[in-house]
């Protein structure tokens, strides 16, 4: 099962736009993570913003986490065509150890 | 390497054979987890070892799966008589400890035919 929700689905934008997405996620939690993937890569870490926290950046990457909401969003300014992936939001809702993700948004930047 | 390493990269199966995947997580990284990845969907939690031992196997799916890292460092996810239904990237990650930031490898895909 997977607790986290993201939205769009898919998302297609030019470069240079900034792209945003959304988590949902259904139980509370400790901290949310956010990763990428290329495709047919492993996943690297973006960022944690931690359930007491309410928006970390991290170069062009801003966090923001409403706890009452229990929602996420993710944005990437100025985008470029290397941030093409899924991005995949993560929380630790069971447990301290277990990550448990959404079913990703799939970024298309065009040149 | 300075990253976590799975072998091999890809696997083709035929169904009802065994097969054993490995990984190498970074040197002195205390957890490590293993995740399954259907097409089109985020990582599924599979198992987390602290050291040697496996603390959680909650998400093996059946019985024909299973995990060991004898001496804390390697680690190898085994599945026995594989199904069609196993075909999916799998992904290990380290990390320092049980809630830091976890590194993941490039995943095995694993292709049942």
């Amino acid at each position: 099962s997977q607790q986290g929700e993201e939205d769009p689905q898919a998302l297609s934008i030019q470069e240079g736009e900034n792209a945003t997405m959304n988590c949902s996620y259904k139980t509370s939690i400790n901290n949310l993570q956010w990763y990428r993937q290329n495709s047919g890569r492993g996943l690297v870490h973006l960022i944690l913003i931690r359930s007491n926290e309410r928006e970390k950046h991290s170069g062009r990457l801003r966090v923001t986490l409403d706890t009452s909401k229990k929602s996420s969003s993710l944005l990437i300014t100025a985008s470029r065509a290397a941030d093409t992936a899924s991005y995949f939001c993560a929380t630790d809702a069971d447990s301290s150890y277990k990550l448990i993700f959404g079913s990703g948004t799939r970024l298309l930047v065009r040149p | 390497g300075a990253g976590v390493s799975q072998s091999p990269r890809y696997k083709v199966a035929k169904r009802g054979q065994d097969v054993a995947l490995r990984c190498d997580p970074i040197s002195g990284h205390v957890s490590l987890f293993w995740y399954q990845q259907a097409l089109g969907q985020g990582p599924e939690f599979l198992t987390y070892f602290q050291n040697e031992a496996q603390l959680d196997k909650s998400g093996l799916p059946s019985d024909r799966f299973f995990a060991e890292r004898p001496e804390g460092s390697v680690s190898t996810l085994k599945i026995q008589r594989t199904q069609q239904e196993d075909s999916a990237v799998y992904l290990c990650a380290s990390s320092l400890d049980e809630s830091g930031k976890a590194f993941f490898g490039q995943g095995t895909r694993l292709t049942v035919v």
